[in-house]
């Protein structure tokens, strides 16, 4: 147990329907970064927030997705009219961010989403 | 760009064997370079780093890994392999930009034979 927790472990919804994954930080970690995985696939990157500031997006998150951070503690990652193409595996991770490129990830245990 | 690249997707090893499983990377910055493990159903877990100190690196469960500038590799080590090693293991680079995201690998998946 890394100290991040992710809500829920697993997800099963239908096509169209929105969704909304929470990830809960380590204390005092201002850095909080989203990833996606899929079977056979490493990590890819979705977002990251410094504090509660998102900073980047990447080109993989389309409209239908949106994370949040209010007060720079707890993040939400929302997918709305979800396809059968977003099911993967939520990963969140954060980091203590006294601004080392090298400081470690931690990561919650993700939540696996499957779309029907 | 940044890139890692993992030879072997699946790599099987008896138990006590050694474990050796490949990583190459391409960066245009100096790299900062990491193993994670992955159980099934659960998040990932740092093994070990390489921030430009060491160039043998140790880390946890026995592993170990080795910079190698000259063949922009970085494999992941054991001696002796146990069984509850079997895993999905992943190399990941620093992204080059000030967002310090990681670049990852696709992973090898570890089986560990009795």
């Amino acid at each position: 147990d890394t100290g991040v927790s992710q809500n829920p472990r697993h997800k099963i919804t239908k096509r169209g329907q929105n969704v909304t994954f929470r990830c809960d930080p380590i204390s005092e970690h201002n850095r909080l970064y989203w990833y996606r995985q899929t079977l056979g696939q490493g990590p890819e990157f979705l977002t990251y927030f410094q504090n509660e500031a998102q900073l980047e997006k990447s080109r993989l998150l389309s409209d239908r997705f949106s994370a949040e951070r209010p007060k720079g503690s707890f993040s939400t990652l929302e997918i709305q009219r979800t396809e059968q193409g977003d099911s993967a595996m939520y990963l969140c991770a954060t980091v203590m961010g006294q601004g080392g490129i090298e400081e470690t990830q931690y990561f919650g245990p993700g939540t696996r989403l499957l779309v029907l | 760009a940044q890139s890692v690249t993992q030879l072997g997707s699946h790599v099987s090893v008896s138990e006590g064997a050694l474990v050796l499983l490949r990583c190459n990377y391409s960066s245009s910055v100096p790299p900062y370079l990491f193993w994670y493990v992955q159980y099934p159903n659960q998040g990932l877990q740092l093994l070990l780093k390489y921030t430009s100190a060491a160039t043998l690196v140790k880390g946890i469960n026995g592993f170990e890994a080795e910079f190698k500038k000259s063949e922009t590799s970085f494999h992941l080590t054991k001696p002796s392999a146990h069984m509850s090693d079997a895993a999905e293991y992943f190399c990941a680079v620093n992204g080059a930009g000030n967002n310090r995201k990681l670049i990852w690998g696709l992973g090898t998946s570890l089986a560990v034979n009795p």
